[in-house]
């Protein structure tokens, strides 16, 4: 049972170009999320994230959208770089529970 | 700040084997984890340490012992080594339990033959 879902495991973008990431959970008792960035043989590096409480949390070019009645979330990234090109994790948490991953979006950022 | 290491990098066991995952961190923090991560299947917890002397089972613990030696230290031990074990293994750790921000190491590649 998939608690947090990424449908895409891939997606192109131009640079300069918006890039949307998306993700669903189905757990209600989730109430804190994460995005993570993971180059090919380095570990995940922490993005952004975004308490149930909001709704947007905005950090450069960055951006996560949290409609939880929707159970969603997305992460923008505007405008995408080439550097940008790397593996999304979304993750979430609810309480004192660990983190639950969804299984990456591979994002190509072509010049 | 080195932040979370590990040792090895690499590494190739015969079935059977057994072998330990170091990880160490820097940061001062009180909670570590073990995660793998397997083609398509994103990362899911082995065991994780809320604080130093505790350990609990996280989504696949079966074959893995875990050891928190020290706040800095939490090291992964594979008794008796199988190819499903074949996988990418990353420490993390963070200031507090729970699904807070975690701060990962760099891997550890295991191929088990």
């Amino acid at each position: 049972d998939q608690q947090v879902k990424q449908n895409s495991p891939s997606l192109s973008v131009q640079e300069g170009r918006i890039s949307i990431l998306n993700c669903d959970y189905t757990n209600s008792m989730f109430d804190y999320f994460l995005w993570y960035k993971k180059y090919p043989a380095e570990g995940p590096t922490f993005l952004i994230s975004i308490s149930s409480i909001k709704d947007k949390n905005e950090d450069g070019r960055f951006t996560v959208f949290l409609n939880k009645s929707a159970k969603h979330l997305s992460l923008h990234i505007v405008p995408s770089q080439p550097g940008d090109s790397a593996v999304y994790f979304c993750a979430a948490s609810g309480g004192y529970s660990t983190l639950t991953f969804g299984k990456g979006t591979m994002l190509l950022v072509s010049p | 700040n080195a932040g979370v290491t590990q040792t090895p990098k690499f590494q190739v066991l015969k079935t059977g084997q057994s072998m330990t995952l170091q990880c160490a961190q820097d940061m001062n923090h009180n909670s570590m984890y073990w995660y793998r991560q397997d083609p398509g299947m994103g990362l899911r917890l082995i065991y994780y340490s809320a604080s130093e002397g505790t350990t609990d089972k996280g989504e696949v613990p079966n074959g893995y012992n875990v050891s928190r030696l020290n706040k800095r230290e939490f090291s992964l031990r594979l008794e008796s080594a199988a190819p499903s074990q074949t996988s990418v293994y990353f420490c993390a750790s963070s200031g507090v339990a729970g699904g807070y921000e975690q701060y990962f190491g760099p891997g550890t590649r295991l191929t088990v033959t």
